[in-house]
Formats: structure tokens, C-alpha cells, sequence
């Protein structure tokens, strides 16, 4: 059965910090998703990373994906209160249509 | 820009009474999911659904659950039975082809029972 973790679950960070939440899992996969959710709302796709060594990068957020480790990251670069939000990785669990495991979440709040 | 959308938002039902939650996903996606949450935990995967018909379920999909695509636009979920475990936010999503896609999430129906 595939398990996903993510650590920290809870995060406060100073304005202008840098940290990075980690997300492992348990079984083989290169498929890997990273999800934004603000409190009462839906989650938004933030990245999608589909092969070993992948990197992605939108704005302040840089998401990697290392298969052989099963260990994605997502680092913040000079945090601000806007990307206060729970983040989510999910991982494909192997089957044909791409059903989604998730993890439980990091809370991140971002303080001025 | 193309959206999943979701109808109720919010139901409110007596244990043992059926509801039925629905989803009008990306026109010209092929691949629809049912997924919940219930307050405070994370994302759970319900059942997957290409072609008309069941793709896979998880654990939680039992024999209360169905889901089904009546026409070209909806997709809806159905629990015949509702329990006070059902309560929780249903997410509906969508992606153009599956796997290695990204999966758009609708906004949600939170349900509650009593």
C-alpha cells in the first residue's frame, strides 16, 4: 500500500525565511503532484513532476522530485504572507488512470 | 479559464437519507474522480471513472457509493445511505487524459450529516 508523508505538518515562518517541507513516500513512483489549499477552498495545482531529477519553479516556490530517494521537496524562497496555505503532495499510485495519494498536509503560516 | 464546478456546495442531511453530489467537469476531459476530506485530514480518493464506467475504487467506495455520468456534462456521486462518517468536503476532479495529467479539483460540496 502506498504511503505518503510530508514533514513538517505545521509550519510558522517569518516573512523573508527560506524552508522546505518534504514529502516521501513509499513505494516507486515517478509521478508526483504538489497542491495548494486555502482554508474552505478547493486545491489548486501548484506542480507536476514527472521524472527523476525533475525541478520545477513558479515564483517563490521550487518543487523537485527525487525517485530513486521516493522524496520530493518544496522550498519557499523569502517567504511572504500570501503563501500561507496547507500544501499537499500527492503521488500516483501506479494504477492506469492516475489515482492520487495524498498526503496529510503542511499548514504553513507565514508571519510579518 | 475552464473550471470544474460542483452543485451543492453545502448539504445538510439526515443519517440513512440519500443525497446525490454533482459535477460538471472540464468539457473535453476524459478522466473524472471522486475524492473527500473530511475536516481537518487530508485528501482521500474514491473511485475514478473513464469510459463509463469505474476505473477503480478505493476501500471507502463501498456498496453505499455509486457514481455515475447520465449525460455528456455530468458526472455525479451518489451514497444511498448517508452515515455521520459521511460528513465531509466531496471533491470532484478532472484531467484530459489520466495519468501523468494534472487533475483539476472543483470547488467542493461540504456535507453534512446528522
Amino acid at each position: 500500500e502506498l504511503k505518503v508523508e510530508q514533514n513538517p505538518l505545521f509550519l510558522s515562518m517569518q516573512e523573508g525565511k527560506n524552508y522546505t517541507i518534504y514529502c516521501n513516500y513509499s513505494t516507486t513512483s515517478d509521478r508526483l503532484y504538489w497542491y495548494r489549499q486555502d482554508p474552505g477552498k478547493s486545491l489548486e495545482s501548484l506542480f507536476v513532476l514527472l521524472s527523476n531529477g525533475a525541478v520545477k519553479q513558479e515564483g517563490r516556490l521550487m518543487a523537485s522530485l527525487d525517485t530513486k530517494a521516493r522524496l520530493s521537496t518544496l522550498h519557499i524562497t523569502a517567504a511572504v504572507h500570501d503563501l500561507s496555505a496547507t500544501y499537499f503532495c500527492a503521488v500516483d499510485n501506479g494504477g492506469s488512470q492516475g489515482n492520487l495519494i495524498f498526503g496529510k498536509g503542511t499548514k504553513l503560516s507565514v508571519k510579518p | 479559464e475552464p473550471e470544474v464546478t460542483q452543485t451543492p456546495s453545502h448539504q445538510v442531511t439526515q443519517m440513512g437519507q440519500e443525497v446525490i453530489l454533482r459535477c460538471v467537469p472540464i468539457s473535453n476531459h476524459l478522466y473524472f474522480y471522486w475524492y473527500r476530506q473530511i475536516l481537518g485530514q487530508k485528501v482521500e480518493f474514491l473511485v475514478s471513472f473513464y469510459n463509463n464506467e469505474i476505473s477503480e475504487k478505493s476501500e471507502i467506495f463501498d456498496d453505499q457509493f455509486s457514481v455515475e455520468r447520465p449525460d455528456g456534462s455530468n458526472f455525479t456521486l451518489k451514497i444511498r445511505s448517508t452515515k455521520l462518517e459521511d460528513s465531509a468536503m466531496y471533491f470532484c476532479a478532472s484531467s484530459e487524459a489520466g495519468i501523468r495529467e494534472t487533475q483539476y479539483f472543483g470547488p467542493g460540496t461540504r456535507l453534512l450529516v446528522l
